[in-house]
């Protein structure tokens, strides 16, 4: 299986911020490399897909970078509702896997 | 607007067998593959099956192949996933999932239900 990792597990940031978290893959996924958001209670909600495609809905200031087996997600100036838990996941090969996600926090 | 709404979680005791089900609105089922994912209590997530459109591709994560049978019914927009022999393991919030994509390797999930919770405890 291909195992994701994301740095760092937490952070703590204010509004207004720049936020990037990374994303590694154990073997090269090329870019099949989603993001998603997850709010406390609530499903997950995909941000972006391919490593760098905008999912309908997803306000611009989140992008995506990388291929291969790193990754990135920046959020340009971070707002109160971006305040949740990011994961990452590979959709290259089955089984699908997922990063152990990266809290982002109020400062 | 993509509405997934999944019933059947529920507390069951180890060995026992559950039927999730996934009733989908608001799209043309039939031309999206589907999934299954779980999140066990504080954990992260876990993709659990996958689906094709047509039903002709099926994929399962190896803690649950054997166990688990993934099936889905285009006349009545409805996605299942038969448990069976279940384990403590396996209690988690199962989320019935839309693919970007026709094909389950397509693997983009673009659309996620509310969550259904299975609790297997004796």
């Amino acid at each position: 299986d291909i195992r994701m990792t994301q740095s760092p597990s937490s952070l703590s940031a204010s509004v207004g911020d720049r936020v990037t978290i990374t994303c590694r893959a154990s073997q090269t996924v090329s870019s099949y490399l989603n993001w998603y958001q997850q709010k406390p209670g609530k499903a997950p909600r995909l941000l972006i897909y391919t490593a760098s495609s905008l999912q309908g809905g997803v306000p611009s200031r989140f992008s995506g970078s990388g291929s291969g087996t790193d990754f990135s997600l920046t959020i340009s100036s971070l707002q109160p509702e971006d305040f949740a838990i990011y994961y990452c996941q590979q959709s290259y090969r089955t089984p699908f896997t997922f990063g152990p996600g990266t809290k982002v926090e109020i400062k | 607007e993509v509405q997934l709404m999944e019933s059947g979680g529920t507390l069951v005791q180890p060995g026992r067998s559950l039927r999730l089900s996934c009733a989908a609105s608001g799209v043309t089922f039939d031309e999206y593959a589907m999934h299954w994912v779980r999140q066990a209590p504080g954990k992260g997530l876990e993709w659990v099956a996958g689906i094709s459109w047509s039903s002709g591709g099926i994929g399962y994560a190896e803690s649950v192949k054997g166990r688990f049978t993934i099936s889905r019914d285009n006349a009545k927009n409805s996605l299942y996933l038969q448990m069976n022999s279940l384990r403590v393991e396996d209690t988690a919030v199962y989320y019935c999932v839309k693919d970007f994509l026709q094909d389950y390797a397509g693997g983009i999930f673009d659309s996620w239900g509310q969550g259904t919770l299975v609790a297997v405890s004796s």
